[in-house]
C-alpha cells in the first residue's frame, strides 16, 4: 500500500549524476515528499524533502514537477559510497493519523 | 551531537522468550517511531509515540507487541513470547516534531529467534 512508485534498480557510473525518479500521483494538499537512503543494513539516512519548489542541500537536489505527481532525486556526482537503496516517501493520512509508508525503493549501484 | 541510539545491536532469543529493544532519541526530540524490516523488504511502520503517549499503533501486531516512551528514559519495544517470524531488523527513528519533520534513524536492533 505504498503511495509511491520507484524503479527497482538503477546503475550509475562513478562521477556521473544519478537521477532517481519517483511517482506519487495521489499526493495531495500540503504533503511533503521525503527521500531517505539505506546503505547495506544500516538505519535509513535522511537526504532531503520538499513540497512544491525544487530543493538543494549538500547531499542532493530534489526536482518536483509542477503538478507534484512525480519527483526526481539527483546526486550530482555519484561516488561508490552512494550505492544504497533509495526510498521516496510521501506522508499520507490514514485512520486519522499521518504516517510514512516505505516502498521497496530503488537499489542504486554506482559502478567504478 | 549524538544521534539516535539503539541497544542492543544484536539480540538472540529462543522461542517463547521476551525481547526488549531500547531506543534513545536524539537530544531535543520528543517523537519516536518504530519500524520493522524483513530481509529484502522496505521498512514497515509499527508505532509512533510521544513522551508518555502512544499516538498511532496501527502497525503493531495485536498480540505480544507493546511499546512505551516514559517521561524519563528510552523508548522500549517489547515482544513477548517471541516466534521465529519475529526475526527482523527493528529500527527506531526520532523527530523534533510530528510527521512534518524529518526522522532520524538509529542503527537498528537485529533480532534473531532460534
Amino acid at each position: 500500500d505504498a503511495k509511491t512508485t520507484q524503479p527497482p534498480s538503477m546503475d550509475c557510473a562513478e562521477g556521473r549524476a544519478a537521477n532517481l525518479p519517483c511517482n506519487h500521483s495521489t499526493i495531495s494538499g500540503n504533503e511533503y515528499v521525503y527521500w531517505y537512503r539505506q546503505i547495506h543494513s544500516q538505519g535509513p539516512q535522511y537526504i532531503i524533502h520538499g513540497l512544491k519548489n525544487n530543493e538543494t542541500n549538500e547531499m542532493a537536489s530534489l526536482i518536483i514537477t509542477e503538478d507534484r505527481k512525480s519527483s526526481t532525486l539527483i546526486l550530482p556526482h555519484a561516488t561508490l559510497r552512494d550505492t544504497a537503496v533509495y526510498y521516496c516517501i510521501v506522508r499520507y493520512l490514514t485512520s486519522g493519523t499521518y504516517k510514512y509508508i516505505f516502498g521497496t525503493g530503488t537499489r542504486l549501484k554506482v559502478l567504478a | 551531537n549524538a544521534g539516535v541510539m539503539q541497544n542492543p545491536r544484536h539480540l538472540v532469543r529462543r522461542r517463547g522468550q521476551e525481547a526488549r529493544l531500547r531506543c534513545s532519541p536524539m537530544k531535543g526530540h520528543s517523537h519516536v517511531y518504530w519500524y520493522r524490516q524483513l530481509p529484502e523488504e522496505g521498512l514497515k511502520f509499527m508505532v509512533y509515540l510521544q513522551k508518555e503517549n502512544i499516538i498511532d499503533e496501527s502497525g503493531m501486531p495485536k498480540e505480544r507487541f507493546s511499546a512505551e516512551f516514559p517521561k524519563e528514559g528510552p523508548s522500549i519495544l517489547r515482544i513477548q513470547q517471541v516466534v521465529r517470524g519475529d526475526s527482523a531488523a527493528y529500527f527506531c527513528a526520532s523527530s523534533r516534531g510530528g510527521l512534518d519533520y524529518e526522522q532520524y534513524f538509529g542503527p537498528g536492533t537485529r533480532l534473531t529467534v532460534t
